[in-house]
């Protein structure tokens, strides 16, 4: 069974603040690790797709990175904005058998205050 | 493009009705997602396609959860004999996979938010 873990659980940062979050996964069979955001009354939206270790992507402020030996990915937001208040989702994917299924974290939630 | 797309939005039933939702993927993609997410709870598979092949079920289903996708375009989730422990958002999300996909990401729907009475 995968368990993925992300932390903290929520976070309340003011406007400015650069805040990051953590995921950690299973490191065997690792696959892809995904990260997503879910603005409340939205669907999730995909942020990044990571699968070689020591890789790290950026979009805009956001950036993210990844560490698939010990099992964790770091997201990054730099100079956080009120827009950026979501759930942030981290999922992963392992190679074992078939290699559809994404577990997903129980994610973070941001709260930006103006 | 209108990117998925889930019926009803919204489902209030009965405990012991069935119900049924569907999706309406992207149109060029081959793979299509069932998860179920609850207050506080990440998105919990429950199974996926690839075109009209159903690929894996998630072991935690009951056997009162059954999924279809006819033709490898929409997808419907039926439940059967609801339960109040049913009551979540369904989401389905569809992507496209091709050989070596490890970039393959997932385009999400609204969800359809049950509630069981």
């Amino acid at each position: 069974i995968l368990n993925v873990e992300q932390s903290p659980q929520s976070l309340h940062v003011q406007e400015g603040d650069s805040t990051n979050f953590t995921c950690s996964f299973p490191s065997s069979n690792f696959y892809a690790l995904h990260w997503y955001r879910w603005e409340t009354a939205k669907s999730p939206e995909a942020l990044f797709v990571m699968t070689l270790n020591g890789d790290e992507k950026k979009k805009g402020r956001i950036s993210a990175t990844l560490n698939t030996k010990e099992g964790y990915s770091y997201l990054y937001i730099k100079g956080s904005q009120p827009e950026d208040s979501a759930t942030y989702l981290c999922a992963s994917r392992q190679c074992s058998g078939n290699t559809g299924k994404l577990i997903f974290g129980q994610g973070t939630t941001l709260q930006v205050k103006p | 493009d209108t990117g998925v797309s889930q019926d009803p939005r919204h489902k209030i039933t009965k405990r012991g009705q069935n119900v049924t939702f569907r999706c309406d993927p992207i149109s060029e993609h081959n793979r299509l997602y069932w998860y179920r997410q609850t207050l506080g709870q990440g998105p919990e598979f429950l199974t996926y396609f690839q075109n009209e092949a159903q690929l894996e079920k998630s072991r935690l289903l009951s056997d009162r959860f059954s999924a279809e996708r006819p033709k490898g375009s929409f997808s419907t989730l039926e439940i059967q004999r609801t339960e109040q422990g049913d009551s979540a958002m369904y989401l389905c999300a569809s992507s496209l996979y091709g050989r070596g996909g490890t970039n393959e990401k997932l385009f999400f729907g609204s969800g359809t938010q049950l509630s069981v009475l």
